[in-house]
């Protein structure tokens, strides 16, 4: 059964860095690419990053790049979201979420539970 | 480009309704459209997938469909129930990138 655990979150100043991580079990994390999905408060979903399942490619969106970096630990099977520069409009739920089919990038098909980031002085 | 979808939607149960995900550049049919579900306080959960595929465990209640002449995509459930209540999001790409919609609440009562 495949089970994704988000962790991490917390309150953080702005400016301050966070990272996030998302332990995944019950398949083999190595064989597929993952995405990080936020929703801010009383907004709408935002795609943030994904990284293949062999990490030899990376994309962000333009609201966090050059500010946060996605990696991967396949020994640990867990995904990370490093957010440096962090931002009051970074407050959100933050979300890793599993590619359908293994050795593939394309839509985030089975999500975790979500980890709070609020950014705040 | 930008997906545009109506801002909220309310129907009664048994009724049928449809979301629309407008395209603003580019065609619709370049890449393949998903749908999402939100319930307050949960995950979102995949719906429909490339255009029209429904995952297992969704019912046929729910269907996508592509038109052209609007350059949209469109979520239909019909027999409408109580627990369809919930934020709906449309997604497809844009280059190596994912875009959202910005969502629809429905509303069933």
């Amino acid at each position: 059964q495949v089970h994704l655990v988000e962790s991490g979150g917390g309150v953080v100043r702005p400016g301050r860095s966070l990272r996030l991580s998302c332990t995944a079990s019950g398949f083999s994390f190595s064989d597929y690419g993952f995405h990080w999905v936020r929703r801010a408060p009383g907004k709408g979903l935002e795609w943030v990053a994904v990284i293949w399942y062999d990490g030899s490619e990376k994309y962000y969106a333009d609201s966090v790049k050059g500010r946060f970096t996605i990696s991967r630990d396949n020994s640990k099977n867990t995904l990370y979201l490093q957010m440096n520069s962090l931002r009051a409009e970074d407050t959100a739920v933050y979300y890793c979420a599993r590619d359908p089919q293994e050795f593939s990038s394309s839509w985030p098909y089975r999500w975790g539970q979500g980890t709070l980031v609020t950014v705040s002085s | 480009f930008v997906l545009t979808q109506p801002h909220s939607l309310s129907e009664s149960p048994g009724k049928t309704v449809t979301i629309s995900c407008t395209r603003s550049s580019g065609s619709i049919f370049s890449n393949y459209v998903q749908w999402y579900q939100q319930r307050p306080g949960s995950a979102p959960t995949i719906v429909i997938y490339e255009d029209y595929q429904r995952p297992s465990g969704v019912p046929d209640r729910f269907s996508g469909a592509i038109d052209r002449s609007s350059n949209s995509a469109s979520l239909t459930i019909s027999g409408l129930k109580t627990e369809d209540e919930a934020d709906y999001f449309c997604q497809s790409y844009d280059g190596s990138k994912r875009v959202f919609g910005g969502g629809t609440k429905l509303t069933v009562l």
